[in-house]
């Protein structure tokens, strides 16, 4: 099956506790990102990456950080959570320069507590 | 700067009517492509139908189409014979060169469609 999974699908941890996420795509894609959905539904990118290389880094925390080991995975650490990165974040692929064929994964929500 | 709006929050449909959702965005580029998705209640974000800006024909997708009206910088989802597995929350998203750069994305509109 060709798709974007994440995993876990859901989190429940503590403030100041480090949690990582992974995401994989199997669709051949070369573009990986990682969004955060806010409890309004407001949707925002947060990392970009290309090949492996970061190519953005919207204004995020700095206790969040992207992680690639190849063009198929790119996971999302995060380093002494707090309250405020409750949401759901969502890993998205697209091949690029075509970019139509954006995908995104099911989504992990975290709830720190 | 880029910047999307859906001012509707909540819609309902009866099934089989049809509905339209509306969009606006603000670019400064010429080209640009945007984008509508649905979220499941799952939050899985499945993708519907996109428009590129150099083209005028509204795009058509089984029971999707969009409206597009570039000058106004306004674009509608139109889902024709709605049912209940329609509802879920449609978002509209901008994507602008360089491409596989990012998505900005509208707050969505949340459907509710009765049987």
């Amino acid at each position: 099956e060709t798709a974007v999974f994440q995993t876990p699908n859901y989190h429940v941890t503590q403030v100041g506790n480090e949690v990582s996420f992974n995401c994989k795509q199997t669709l051949g894609h070369d573009t990986m990102y990682w969004y955060k959905q806010d409890s309004k539904k407001l949707l925002k990118i947060m990392f970009s990456y290309n090949n492996k290389q970061l190519i953005v880094n919207e204004t995020v925390p700095r206790r969040f950080s992207p992680q690639s080991s190849d063009k198929a995975h790119l996971n999302l650490r995060i380093k002494s959570v707090e309250p405020e990165d409750s949401a759901v974040y969502l890993c998205a692929s697209s091949s690029g320069t075509a970019n139509s064929d954006y995908t995104f994964g099911s989504g992990t929500r975290l709830l720190v507590i | 700067a880029q910047r999307v709006t859906q001012v509707q929050p909540t819609g309902s449909s009866q099934w089989g009517e049809e509905v339209t959702l509306d969009c606006s965005y603000e670019t400064s580029e010429y080209f640009y492509r945007i984008f509508w998705y649905r979220q499941l209640f799952s939050g899985e974000m499945v993708f519907l139908i996109y428009q590129p800006s150099f083209d005028t024909q509204n795009q058509r997708s089984g029971r999707y189409s969009v409206v597009f009206q570039k000058s106004f910088k306004s674009i509608s989802l139109v889902i024709s014979a709605s049912q209940p597995e329609d509802s879920g929350t449609y978002f509209c998203a901008l994507s602008e060169p360089p491409w596989g750069y990012k998505l900005t994305f509208g707050t969505g509109t949340s459907l509710l469609v009765d049987p």
